[in-house]
């Protein structure tokens, strides 16, 4: 199945702690992106890449890090700067972002929670 | 700066009616439009893309129109059903999709 995932679904982090979210795609997208959705909001862009090697900061883009060493996989990790973690995270994939007008498809989100 | 404005008090309406939704943007000039569905705790799902050289879109019972001198997308549901109850968000294309905060759509039975 071709299809993009997201690891854990749920994910308790400790003050102070930083913490590392999964991503992988198959579908051989070139572009990848990380959101965050917090309730009753819409999503906001935290980092985008739009090949490998290379990233780009999004709106929300302080306290939270990226990589992208292959083009299947883009990790996520919220770092002790991010003061208010707590959020639905979600990420994405689209063809080629330079095209403009090709949809994303997005993963099943990960609910982090800071206790 | 950009700004993508959807309603953000929920649209309720009767099953078999059609649901209007609305997507504002200032600032920008977008080549096209997207809407999503998004189901509580799930990721958005891609429903419909709309050009700026298209004025109106359809895809069953979903229409969507796009005018680029008001800066205003419609997104219409037709017949509707309790199934349809969901939260819709546009999107636009700017260093990466940029999205509204949705509007959610309760249908009642």
């Amino acid at each position: 199945d071709g299809g993009i995932t997201q690891s854990p679904k749920y994910l308790f982090r400790k003050e102070g702690q930083n913490v590392t979210l999964s991503c992988e795609q198959n579908l051989n997208h070139d572009a990848m992106y990380w959101y965050r959705q917090d309730p009753g909001q819409g999503l906001r862009l935290i980092y985008y890449s739009q090949i490998v090697n290379d990233f780009q900061k999004g709106d929300i883009a302080e306290g939270y890090s990226v990589s992208r060493e292959k083009k299947e996989s883009f990790p996520l990790t919220v770092t002790s700067a991010q003061k208010n973690p707590t959020a639905f995270y979600l990420c994405a994939s689209s063809e080629d972002r330079s095209r403009m007008n090709t949809e994303a498809f997005f993963g099943q989100g990960t609910r982090l929670t800071v206790v | 700066s950009q700004k993508i404005e959807q309603n953000s008090e929920a649209l309720n309406i009767q099953e078999g009616k059609t649901a209007t939704l609305t997507c504002n943007y200032t600032n920008y000039s977008p080549a096209y439009l997207q809407w999503y569905r998004q189901d509580p705790g799930r990721g958005p799902v891609f429903l419909l893309l709309i050009r700026e050289n298209e004025k109106e879109k359809r895809k069953e019972r979903l229409k969507v129109t796009f005018d680029t001198t008001l800066k205003q997308s419609l997104f219409h549901i037709t017949a509707s059903q309790p199934a349809d109850s969901a939260t819709y968000l546009c999107a636009l294309n700017r260093r990466a999709l940029t999205f509204g905060s949705g509007t959610r759509l309760q249908v009642q039975p």
